[in-house]
């Protein structure tokens, strides 16, 4: 059973598009994350939701849109897709969000984004 | 603002040879420390993790790691590494107030060479 999962994990499209990648997690955890990989596989957090509630909201712009219909869901909707969103997107979950930062987090396969 | 340095960007090695990568962190207070290993075309998996205790971990497949609190590193290390050790390795910190924020350092490349 895969704990956490992504789809699509590959998208390639055109400028301009809008696209959603969703992600799931089974282990019953309470906290998700998007994480952005870019081509130097540098990692960086971009967004976590604890119980569909938002926590952290880095820099990024307001093109991206995470959404959590539930706390086993967390997608994230970009629009107007650009150049230099083409990376590889990471969502991750964690059994919480404690205040001293201990939870491990499990990540998920990755969604390979490429636009054209 | 916190950020991890991980001094080497590719490391290549033989079968058997003995394994250090460097992490170190700027962040004065409170921290937690991970080890994230990512086989190619894999998503990242925890080798290893430090909140507080022995300052030296051990971790899966023989890694182990140890925080120097005044250095500020957190070291990843394996006395004989496998072809199959081959990936891109991720140090991680966690500042003790700031939730589940991780920062990553740049990762380091490893090649093993059979």
């Amino acid at each position: 059973d895969t704990a956490v999962s992504q789809t699509p994990k590959y998208l390639v499209t055109q400028m301009g598009n809008d696209k959603s990648i969703k992600c799931e997690q089974n282990l019953g955890h309470d906290t998700m994350y998007w994480y952005k990989q870019d081509s130097k596989k540098f990692l960086k957090i971009m967004f976590s939701y604890n119980n569909k509630e938002l926590i952290i909201n880095e820099t990024v712009p307001n093109r991206f849109s995470p959404k959590s219909p539930d706390k086993a869901h967390l997608n994230l909707h970009i629009n107007s897709l650009e150049l230099g969103d083409s990376a590889v997107y990471f969502c991750a979950s964690s059994q919480g969000m404690t205040s001293g930062g201990e939870e491990t987090q499990y990540f998920g396969p990755g969604t390979r984004l490429l636009v054209l | 603002a916190q950020s991890v340095s991980q001094h080497n960007h590719h490391v290549i090695l033989s079968e058997a040879a003995s394994l250090e990568l460097g992490c170190n962190y700027s962040y004065g207070g409170t921290v937690n420390l991970f080890w994230y290993v990512q086989y190619p075309g894999q998503h990242l998996q925890l080798l290893l993790k430090y909140f507080s205790g022995d300052p030296l971990v051990k971790g899966i497949k023989g890694f182990e790691a140890e925080f120097i609190k005044s250095k500020f590193s957190f070291n990843l290390r394996k006395p004989s590494v496998q072809w199959s050790d081959t990936a891109e390795y991720f140090c991680a910190v966690n500042a003790n107030n700031q939730g589940g924020k991780l920062i990553f350092g740049q990762g380091t490349e490893l090649s093993v060479k059979p």
